[in-house]
């Protein structure tokens, strides 16, 4: 019955490497979301997507890509990870009407 | 600009006892209107949604928020709060317009044996 999901729960990665976070949903829906979550800042939104190839840039996007081949498929790529994004990653994705669904999240350490 | 706010970022209640989580939006226009919830090391969950009729809107696991348009709220209620219920919830405004959600920052809720 899931329908958003994130590739990894846990992920560890070292400084300067480059990181894929993957997110697939299987509902049709063309608006897809990726968010950080942090203790005391809610939730940020870094990209979205309303369809193939396209995106949009959220609330802090730096040091973040994003790549939207198919439309069920929403990568959130850190190019050079850092410390100051260990963090939890969720997607997201809506049809517009009755809200976001979510994956379960990624919470991602940057040692 | 067009926002939502939880005015409490903790709420404590005893197992049996009604538990109410505060949201105020600031929205222009038909607003549509959201609570989530997430427990631990979760992603968020969808509970219910106001978009348009009956003001008193039922949700899952016995939740139900109230949309109150002259007092700009849509508070999240239960009659009769469960160790379970507690977790994060967040309320949240969708922009229709450009398609994405606006989330308050969030309210922690404790329930008390």
């Amino acid at each position: 019955d899931v329908k958003v999901t994130q590739s990894s729960r846990y992920l560890v990665k070292r400084t300067g490497e480059k990181v894929f976070l993957e997110c697939v949903q299987d509902m049709d829906h063309e608006n897809m979301f990726w968010y950080r979550q942090d203790p005391g800042l809610g939730l940020r939104l870094i990209y979205f997507s309303y369809d193939v190839k396209m995106k949009e840039k959220g609330d802090i996007p730096e040091g973040y890509s994003v790549s939207r081949e198919k439309k069920e498929r929403f990568s959130l790529i850190l190019e050079s990870a850092s410390t100051n994004q260990t963090s939890m990653y969720l997607c997201a994705s809506t049809d517009r009407k009755y809200g976001y669904t979510f994956g379960s999240g990624t919470r991602l350490t940057v040692v | 600009a067009q926002s939502v706010a939880q005015p409490e970022d903790q709420v404590n209640v005893a197992e049996g006892n009604p538990l109410t989580v505060k949201c105020t939006y600031s929205v222009s226009g038909n607003p549509y209107l959201f609570w989530y919830v997430q427990y631990p090391n979760r992603g968020l969950q969808f509970l219910l949604k106001y978009i348009t009729g009956d003001n008193l809107v039922k949700g899952s696991y016995g939740f139900e928020a109230e949309f109150n348009k002259s007092q700009t709220s849509f508070h999240l209620k239960k009659p009769s709060a469960l160790v379970s219920d507690s977790a994060l919830y967040f309320c949240a405004y969708y922009n229709t317009n450009a398609g994405k959600s606006t989330f308050g920052d969030g309210t922690t809720l404790t329930v008390k044996p």
